[in-house]
């Protein structure tokens, strides 16, 4: 079964810097897509970025909130998908969550939260 | 983006009662594969969503067939019959056909 599992998380000030991992097992983590989708509290979901596979040359995608400051790379030796978030705002504060396969498989979340 | 717009927002139901709930999009999510990229998550109550129904109305592996999803091009429909007590949470409709991906804003699933 598809598992993913994030760490990483905690408190940072505004324009700080905080790297998260999501770590992959269960498929073939070299073939699939990934993902990063975040949840603010009481709110819904948003998508953040995406990363596709080495043959589509690891294309990334962000979100326009998100873009010029987050980075998602990916590590196949190690089945391991990250997010590099810099400049973080109060609105970052969220829950983040790895995906893959067409949100069809999530990881349990890992929380970010960013006050002064 | 493509807005995706749920309704209603939130839904009281008796264990055993059917409900639908309606997701329109504010443009087609035919891919030019000729595929619909439209998704239903369920997100329990403290937990991360799971995907219930993938291209409009295919079910995950151990998704009962209380759950069915229908429609095409803007308007979708995921039904659930004869609810049960772990049906309930916020369901999300998503949209992976155009860049940027999108959500609905959710349907809260509470018990009458």
């Amino acid at each position: 079964a598809v598992q993913l599992v994030e760490s990483g998380g905690g408190l940072v000030q505004p324009k700080e810097s905080l790297k998260i991992s999501c770590a992959a097992s269960g498929f073939t983590f070299s073939n699939a897509a990934m993902y990063w989708v975040r949840q603010a509290p009481g709110k819904g979901l948003e998508w953040v970025a995406r990363i596709r596979t080495k043959p589509n040359n690891y294309a990334t995608y962000y979100a326009d909130s998100v873009k010029g400051r987050f980075t998602i790379s990916r590590d196949d030796s190690k089945s391991m998908v990250y997010l590099q978030m810099d400049n973080l705002k109060t609105e970052d504060t969220a829950m983040y969550y790895c995906t893959a396969g067409g949100f069809g498989g999530w990881g349990q979340g890992v929380m970010v939260t960013v006050s002064s | 983006d493509v807005v995706m717009t749920q309704t209603p927002p939130s839904l009281s139901v008796a264990i055993g009662q059917s409900v639908s709930i309606s997701c329109k999009s504010s443009q087609s999510l035919v891919y030019s594969d000729g595929k619909t990229y439209l998704h239903w998550l369920l997100q329990s109550s403290g937990r991360s969503p799971k995907r219930l129904i993938y291209q409009v109305s295919n079910l995950d592996s151990g998704v009962p067939d209380r759950f069915s999803g229908t429609g095409s091009q803007k308007d979708f429909t995921l039904k659930i019959s004869r609810v049960e007590a772990k049906d309930l949470g916020v369901y999300y409709c998503a949209q992976t056909t155009h860049f940027p991906w999108t959500f609905g804003g959710g349907t809260k699933l509470e018990l009458k």
